[in-house]
């Protein structure tokens, strides 16, 4: 069976400060794609990154970058010197037969002035 | 293009009633999916297709029906409204990876 887990809820913190945002993916496959989306307050979902699972490779993306770990399931996340525009729900979707994206349960990110 | 649109934005059903969400996308995906999201959690998904003339049940068909007639349209039937089917419902589009959403229906069935 294959589970996405994000297991923080909400995150809090002050404007400029970095954050990870933390995803693991259980599955028995060995080939997936993983995606991360954005919804903020407005309610549309923004497609953010998608990463292979032969691909471990760190990326940077401007403020944003992604940390892909196939050994221990994980996917994370980070914003770099966040800002109060960056203040959303961000959701980890991998992407399982079918073409299907299971969704995690997302992550409410909260950056204060 | 225009991407995925959707079809009312807002809608407020009495139960029983019927209505059918509609959604077209114009970047030629043969992919098309329909979710619901409920307040607080993440998306699930109700149906899909790969193709014209082609749909499947998704984690929670039950309340709903679908058809794609063309590659373009994929419209959602909801035949008799329950106040469990209150949600947003989102349409998405891929060609083999990253879906592209439309932005949303938000409906209310009381």
């Amino acid at each position: 069976a294959q589970k996405v887990t994000q297991a923080q809820t909400e995150i809090s913190v002050v404007e400029k400060e970095d954050v990870t945002l933390d995803c693991v993916y259980e599955t028995r496959d060995t080939t997936y794609y993983l995606f991360w989306y954005k919804q903020p307050p407005s309610g549309e979902l923004v497609f953010l990154i998608r990463r292979n699972s032969f691909d471990e490779q760190n990326e940077i993306s401007g403020r944003y970058s992604w940390n892909f770990q196939k050994s221990t399931s994980s996917f994370n996340f980070t914003i770099t010197a966040s800002q109060v525009v960056d203040s959303a729900v961000y959701f980890c979707a991998p992407r399982g037969s079918n073409y299907q994206l299971i969704w995690g349960a997302g992550t409410k990110l909260i950056i204060k002035p | 293009n225009a991407g995925v649109t959707q079809t009312p934005k807002f809608r407020i059903l009495k139960i029983g009633q019927s209505m059918t969400l509609q959604c077209t996308q114009d970047m030629n995906h043969n992919y098309m999916y329909w979710y619901r999201q409920d307040p607080g959690m993440g998306l699930k998904l109700i149906y899909y297709s790969v193709g014209a003339g082609i749909t499947d049940k998704g984690e929670v068909p039950n309340g709903y029906n679908v058809s794609r007639s063309t590659t373009e349209d994929f419209p959602l039937r909801l035949e008799l409204a329950a106040p469990s089917q209150t949600s947003v419902y989102f349409c998405a589009s891929s060609y083999s990876n990253e879906q592209f959403f439309g932005p949303g229906t938000r409906l209310t069935v009381l």
